[in-house]
């Protein structure tokens, strides 16, 4: 089984509709992060929570809004999506310490029409 | 903003040869690190260097860490078809408190048998 999920993979949705993606893991780490994704570009990171209690915005979180519901869940709300949030969305793991790795979910794939 | 720039954006080789992708970056790092995504999918971590480290090897990676220039290298050795995928290089800098990863765009490796 896959160490971080998300859900849903792929989704078509309209301008003004309410939406979110989740994600899970089981690596039982306590940092876990938003990104999008959009064609020939790096990631940029969305939002960032290193624990049930923190909530931190990223460089581009407008639009955006998140819930830490449990150590292992953390999902991704856009309240009223716009064409230009159409990208490839991922959800990261990591340990606390200063050198940890990233561990990924497969992505989200959304189109707003 | 992206701390980290690759270079080339693209790198298309023969199966058997090496291949070298480059990273720059802005600011006072605390480790870089580089990851491989295969197409549309999550990515995945490949190797971490310290900022006080010069030089690390695993399997066919060689990465370099010139803290001097802002710069990094990622070399593949003896290429294969399935190293077919994107590089990016992400940094943990002093500004972000060393707590989140910035990356770059990327470079776009095709491996050719």
């Amino acid at each position: 089984d896959a160490d971080v999920t998300q859900t849903p993979r792929n989704r078509i949705t309209k301008t003004g509709k309410r939406i979110m993606l989740e994600c899970s893991q089981t690596k039982g780490h306590d940092r876990m992060y938003w990104y999008r994704q959009d064609p020939g570009l790096g990631l940029q990171l969305i939002y960032y929570s290193f624990d049930v209690k923190d909530i931190n915005k990223g460089e581009i979180s407008d639009g955006y809004s998140v819930s830490r519901q449990a150590q292992a869940k953390f999902s991704l709300s856009l309240e009223s999506a716009i064409p230009n949030q159409t990208a490839l969305y991922f959800c990261a793991t990591s340990g606390s310490g200063q050198e940890e790795t990233q561990y990924f979910g497969p992505g989200t794939r959304l189109l707003v029409l | 903003s992206q701390q980290g720039e690759e270079d080339p954006q693209a790198l298309s080789i023969q199966e058997g040869e090496n291949a070298t992708m480059n990273c720059s970056y802005k600011t006072s790092i605390n480790n870089l690190q580089w990851y491989r995504q295969n197409s549309g999918r999550g990515l995945v971590h490949l190797i971490l260097i310290r900022s006080n480290e010069r030089e690390k090897h695993s399997g066919r990676l060689r990465v370099t860490l010139d803290t001097s220039k802002k710069s990094s290298s990622l070399l593949i050795t003896a290429s294969r078809a399935a190293d077919t995928a994107s590089y990016f290089c992400a940094t943990a800098s002093r500004g972000s408190g060393y707590s989140t990863l910035t990356f770059g765009k990327g470079t776009m490796l095709l491996v050719s048998p």
